[in-house]
C-alpha cells in the first residue's frame, strides 16, 4: 500500500524567504507524484507533477526516489504563496485517478 | 467552463439516514472520482467511475455507493450515516483514455460539506 507523509502541519516564512514543503512517500513501483494547492475559498488545484519537471509560480518539486522524496520548493516567497499544500502520489497504470494525499501543510508568508 | 460542480454545498443528516450527493464534471472529461476528507486530513479515495462502471474503489465499505449517468454525471450515496461520515466530500473529474495522466490532471469541485449528528 502507498503512502504520503507531509511532516509539517504549519509552516511559516517572510515574503521573500526560501520555502521547502516536506513529502515523502512509500510505494514499492515507480509512483507519479504531484503538488495540489488549495488558496484561502478555492478548490483544490495541481501545482504540478514530477513528470513534467516544470517551474509553476516559481515553485519546482524533484523526485528523489532514493530518499522517497518529493519535497516543494521555492526560492523567494511571496504573500500569495499562503495556502494549504498537498503532496499526492498515484500508483500509476490502471490505478490513475486514485491519489494518495498526505495530511497537508499550511504555508504562510508574513509580509 | 464551470468546471466541475457538486450539489448540494452543505447537507445535515442525522444518524442512521441515507444521503445523495451530486456531481458534474468538467465539460469534456469521461471520468469522476470521490474523495472524502475529515477535518484536518487529506482527502482519501472512496471510488472512481468510468463508462457507468465502478472502475476502482478505495478502503471504504458498502454503505457507500456510487452511479454513473450516461452524460458523466455521477451521485454519491452513502446509506445508514454514521457521526464519523461527517466530513468534506469531494468530486474530481479527468479524461481517461489519454496516453498517460500528464494531458489530464485531476479536477476538483469545491465539495460537499455533510454533517452528521
Amino acid at each position: 500500500a502507498q503512502r504520503v507523509t507531509q511532516p509539517e502541519k504549519l509552516l511559516s516564512v517572510f515574503k521573500g524567504a526560501p520555502v521547502e514543503l516536506k513529502c515523502n512517500y512509500s510505494y514499492s513501483g515507480s509512483p507519479e507524484l504531484f503538488w495540489y494547492v488549495q488558496y484561502s475559498r478555492q478548490r483544490l488545484q495541481l501545482l504540478l507533477r514530477h513528470i513534467s519537471r516544470e517551474s509553476i509560480k516559481g515553485f519546482t518539486a524533484d523526485l528523489n526516489k532514493g530518499e522517497t522524496s518529493f519535497h516543494l520548493k521555492k526560492p523567494f516567497a511571496q504573500e500569495e504563496d499562503s495556502a494549504m499544500y498537498y503532496c499526492a502520489l498515484n500508483a500509476g497504470g490502471t490505478s490513475y485517478g486514485k491519489l494518495t494525499f498526505g495530511q497537508g501543510t499550511i504555508l504562510t508568508v508574513h509580509p | 467552463d464551470a468546471g466541475v460542480t457538486q450539489s448540494p454545498t452543505h447537507l445535515i443528516k442525522t444518524r442512521g439516514q441515507q444521503v445523495t450527493l451530486r456531481c458534474s464534471p468538467k465539460s469534456g472529461h469521461d471520468t469522476v472520482s470521490w474523495y472524502q476528507q475529515a477535518l484536518g486530513q487529506g482527502p482519501q479515495f472512496i471510488f472512481q467511475y468510468y463508462e457507468e462502471e465502478e472502475r476502482q474503489r478505495g478502503n471504504f465499505p458498502d454503505r457507500f455507493s456510487g452511479h454513473q449517468f450516461p452524460n458523466y454525471s455521477s451521485e454519491l450515496n452513502v446509506n445508514a450515516l454514521l457521526l464519523g461520515d461527517s466530513a468534506l466530500y469531494l468530486c474530481a473529474s479527468s479524461l481517461l483514455g489519454t496516453p498517460s495522466s500528464y494531458n489530464s490532471p485531476l479536477h476538483f469541485g469545491n465539495g460537499t460539506r455533510l454533517t452528521v449528528t
